[in-house]
């Protein structure tokens, strides 16, 4: 049971330069979500998708693009990379009926230099 | 607007004593869920507990026990016999059940607790 498969765990990156996180699920959720962590700040909601072909914007949407093709991956993309993009990345997924649990991947740590 | 509020940045407990966490909530949704997170320094999310707005009893799970008092709008965790490994960040937070597949999850903060020896 893998549960959420997020990629890389680390990464360093140029200013500049682009990259994507992947995330994968394989419990057929409907719905996934990505969101940064900074300190004192909580997690921010960056984008999210209620179904395949389906995304919207979260709070902090600048700066990332989202795709969802199929059920399972839900990659975000970091366009021209940052300082400011300089954060802890966290993929999740949960269905969209009744279930009270939310999964997450184990998060990904980003540092754009 | 629906919101979260953690209002204990940093808390310390003494092992093997009880400790309540703060989580207050706002939303005018009468159908939501509330949830509990452990994160602790190696950076993974770990689901600790869940209480749905028409629960008629305070969830538990283990040594934690959920403080639900809906007219206060309140979701307090209780930690009971605190532990070592207790030591973390935790997060409440909240997913209403809007109509359609909008569901949303809102984040507090975070309080980190620090247990003592």
């Amino acid at each position: 049971n893998a549960g959420v498969t997020q990629t890389p765990k680390f990464q360093v990156l140029k200013t500049g330069q682009s990259m994507t996180l992947q995330c994968a699920q394989d419990m057929n959720h409907e719905y996934m979500s990505w969101y940064r962590q900074d300190p004192g700040m909580g997690l921010r909601l960056i984008h999210y998708s209620v179904g395949a072909g389906i995304t919207d914007q979260g709070e902090v949407p600048n700066g990332y693009n989202v795709s969802r093709s199929t059920t399972e991956d839900f990659p975000l993309r970091l366009l021209s990379a940052a300082p400011s993009q300089t954060s802890v990345y966290f993929c999740a997924s949960y269905p969209t009926g009744s279930g009270n649990t939310i999964y997450f991947g184990e998060g990904s740590w980003l540092t754009v230099v | 607007a629906q919101k979260i509020t953690q209002t204990q940045p940093g808390m310390f407990v003494q092992e093997k004593e009880a400790v309540t966490l703060d989580c207050t909530y706002d939303t005018s949704d009468p159908s939501y869920g509330l949830f509990w997170y452990k994160q602790p320094s190696s950076g993974e999310m770990i689901f600790l507990i869940y209480q749905g707005s028409y629960d008629q009893q305070n969830a538990t799970e283990g040594r934690y026990s959920l403080n639900f008092q809906k007219a206060r709008k309140s979701a307090n965790l209780v930690i009971s016999a605190s532990q070592l490994g207790d030591s973390a960040m935790y997060f409440c937070a909240m997913r209403e059940s809007t109509a359609g597949n909008n569901r949303k999850l809102i984040w507090g903060l975070g309080t980190s607790l620090a247990v003592n020896p």
